[in-house]
């Protein structure tokens, strides 16, 4: 029952922009779009979240569309390293609890 | 700072066996705790989670239950394994959301399952 949709995979040239997009259509008004990689066989690993302003860190920037309905995670200049699966995730807050919802990523190559 | 440990790292176990998962979360207080599973290939299903001692509760129906007997312990079982319980299974940690603050989850390097 994820609430995203995002490529399968896609490839991206070292030292170039990734932009990775994602489809929360469905999203509510008080519903975060967080982002989390994971290389093999590690736990997933945060990168940034929002709710509806751009927002930037020092991993990456999250573009998020005016409706809400679609984001872009930048990784500005990819590295070899940045090869993962990159997902994005719709928070969802319950009473007393925050539910993630994953769906199956988006597997990043990033070539020489 | 906090950390999250999961062990054991990497488990082969027959079918019919037993199984117990450990995760324990330090540096924290009252976290709310998930497990997931992950298939090869395949994203992150939430099986359990919990807001404090004692509460569980279960997003689907399964071969395996939960517990957390402590504060910063949760623990995965199951009576008897099935082949389709093999997979990489993680716990994961977050401030509860009454605390009102930033609740991005932290996950622990995770368990692989072999059910043979």
């Amino acid at each position: 029952d994820a609430k995203t949709t995002q490529p399968p995979s896609m490839d991206c040239a070292e030292g170039r922009a990734a932009n990775l997009p994602c489809n929360h259509s469905t999203i509510s008004g008080n519903e975060y779009v967080y982002w989390y990689r994971q290389i093999h066989s590690q736990g997933p690993q945060y990168i940034i979240h929002g709710l509806k302003n751009n927002e930037t860190n020092e991993m990456a920037s999250l573009i998020i569309t005016e409706d809400r309905k679609s984001s872009t995670l930048i990784l500005p200049h990819a590295t070899l390293r940045d090869t993962a699966v990159y997902y994005c995730i719709v928070r969802v807050a319950l009473y007393n609890f925050n539910k993630f919802y994953f769906g199956s990523g988006t597997k990043l190559n990033v070539k020489p | 700072s906090q950390t999250i440990h999961q062990w054991p790292a990497t488990l082969v176990q027959p079918v019919g066996s037993p199984l117990s998962l450990e995760c324990t979360v330090e540096g924290t207080s009252n976290p709310n705790l998930y497990w997931y599973r992950q298939a090869a290939g395949r994203g992150l299903q939430l099986l359990f989670y919990s807001v404090g001692i004692g509460q569980i509760s279960s997003e689907v129906p399964q071969n395996l239950s939960a517990s957390r007997p402590q504060d910063r312990q949760f623990i995965l079982s199951s009576k008897k394994l099935l082949l389709s319980d093999s997979g990489f299974y993680l716990c994961a940690w977050s401030v509860s959301r009454l605390t009102g603050r930033a609740a991005e989850q932290y996950f622990g390097p995770g368990t692989r399952l072999t059910v043979t």
